[in-house]
């Protein structure tokens, strides 16, 4: 079975421009949570989708919005970019929550220059 | 919210011995405890879970022991090996709410 995939891997943006990242959970996992990595805040929640609805959600601003589609891939976009936002952007998929087994994609990495 | 803090944030230990990574979480309700593991450069897995029913759990040299009162839990790693180094995540979430992570301990395995 296909682990979770992120594309981009890896992206350069510049301070006011917007991004979307995508997401595509092992098949037939229906929950997406997304994650931020940075050296100085460690991992920080920012949401999690299930059956193409928002569930929870993490203390970001509102530039940062997720949705989810049909087939559960997950697309997460971040507007109005601020050098701050430079960090991996991880996804993890799971059955139906985050409270059992996530399995983690291998991240994008986004710059903003 | 919950608050979840991690110590220490580096371990170096000989191969061999035990290593020991301890969290506190600030909110009770909190009934779901993971541990991560992430190597250098790739993403981070699961090693071990705990649920707020569960004192303790055992996956071969991998323990995790919870203690509700105290509200802190722990993640032991005996007869270390040099493959054990990593960065080690915890971090709580209650009934599917948001899910708070450590800030992570970096575990040195020296041969």
């Amino acid at each position: 079975k296909a682990g979770v995939t992120q594309t981009p891997r890896y992206l350069i943006k510049t301070r006011g421009q917007q991004v979307t990242l995508s997401c595509s959970p092992i098949s037939g996992h229906r929950s997406v949570s997304w994650y931020q990595q940075t050296p100085g805040q460690g991992l920080q929640f920012l949401f999690e989708y299930f059956s193409e609805t928002q569930r929870n959600k993490g203390n970001f601003p509102g530039r940062f919005s997720g949705r989810q589609f049909s087939n559960s891939r997950s697309e997460m976009n971040v507007s109005t970019l601020e050098l701050g936002d430079s960090a991996l952007y991880l996804c993890a998929s799971s059955w139906t929550s985050y409270s059992e087994t996530q399995y983690f994609g291998p991240g994008t990495r986004l710059l903003v220059l | 919210g919950e608050n979840v803090e991690q110590h220490p944030s580096t371990l170096s230990v000989q191969e061999g011995d035990s290593a020991v990574i301890k969290c506190t979480y600030s909110d009770s309700a909190s009934n779901y405890f993971p541990w991560y593991k992430q190597e250098l450069g790739k993403r981070p897995q699961l090693i071990i879970d705990i649920r707020s029913n569960v004192g303790e759990k055992k996956d071969q040299r991998i323990a995790v022991t919870l203690n509700k009162t105290a509200k802190h839990f722990s993640l032991h790693i005996t007869e270390t090996q040099p493959e054990d180094s990593a960065v080690y995540f915890c971090a709580a979430s209650k009934n599917n709410n948001d899910m708070r992570f450590g800030a992570g301990t970096r575990l040195t395995v020296k041969p």
